[in-house]
């Protein structure tokens, strides 16, 4: 069975920094892209991250360039999320999201909450 | 980036009822390859999203078969034939055609 388990999240000063950790479990993870997705508090899905098999391409979403890298330990069956420069719009749950690759996510851990205030 | 519209964004619905849900997107969603990469997921409360619907109308495995997604090009639906009470929740379309992928506004299913 496909696991995935976020860590890392918290109560971090706008400007701070966060690092977000998932680990992977039940599949063969460096066969796999993988992504972050985050949600605002009520509100809707937006895709953060994806990154390929060996960490080679990744790429991130306009509002996040420049801010927010994505990274992975294949060794360690991991991704991870390196936020720096936060700010109040970054507040949401941020999941951790098994590319199918095939265009699309099928596997979705529950979540880790990253708060964004002073 | 591509824009997902769905619509209605509150869909209250009778035990037993069907309901349709649609899902616009700005520009094409056939990907140079042809296929068209329309995915639709489930959001019920307090739990992560789930996939129902993969390129357009392919059902994820466990899904039921009262779920069903049809369209073309730009213009998509999700349908329930008859909604369950566990089918409450949040529904959201995402596009994988083109990064980044984007998801609609999502639309709310609730009981009558």
């Amino acid at each position: 069975e496909v696991q995935l388990v976020e860590s890392g999240g918290g109560l971090v000063q706008p400007g701070g920094s966060l690092r977000l950790s998932c680990a992977a479990s039940g599949f063969t993870f460096s066969k796999y892209w993988m992504n972050w997705v985050r949600q605002a508090p009520g509100k809707g899905l937006e895709w953060v991250a994806i990154i390929n098999q060996d960490g080679g391409d990744r790429h991130c979403v306009a509002s996040v360039e420049g801010r927010f890298t994505v990274s992975r330990d294949n060794a360690k069956n991991s991704l991870y999320l390196q936020m720096n420069s936060l700010r109040a719009e970054d507040t949401a749950v941020y999941f951790c999201v098994r590319d199918d690759g095939h265009h699309s996510v099928d596997s979705w851990g529950p979540g880790t909450l990253v708060t964004v205030s002073s | 980036d591509f824009v997902m519209t769905q619509s209605p964004l509150s869909l209250p619905v009778t035990l037993g009822q069907p309901a349709s849900i649609s899902c616009r997107s700005s520009q094409s969603l056939v990907h140079s390859d042809g296929n068209t990469y329309l995915s639709w997921f489930q959001q019920r409360p307090g739990q992560s999203p789930r996939r129902l619907i993969y390129q357009i109308s392919n059902r994820d495995s466990g899904v039921p078969d009262r779920f069903s997604g049809s369209g073309s090009g730009t213009e998509f639906t999700l349908k329930i034939s008859r909604v369950e009470a566990e089918d409450v929740g949040v529904y959201y379309c995402m596009q994988g055609t083109q990064w980044p992928y984007t998801f609609g506004q999502g639309t709310k299913l609730e009981i009558k």
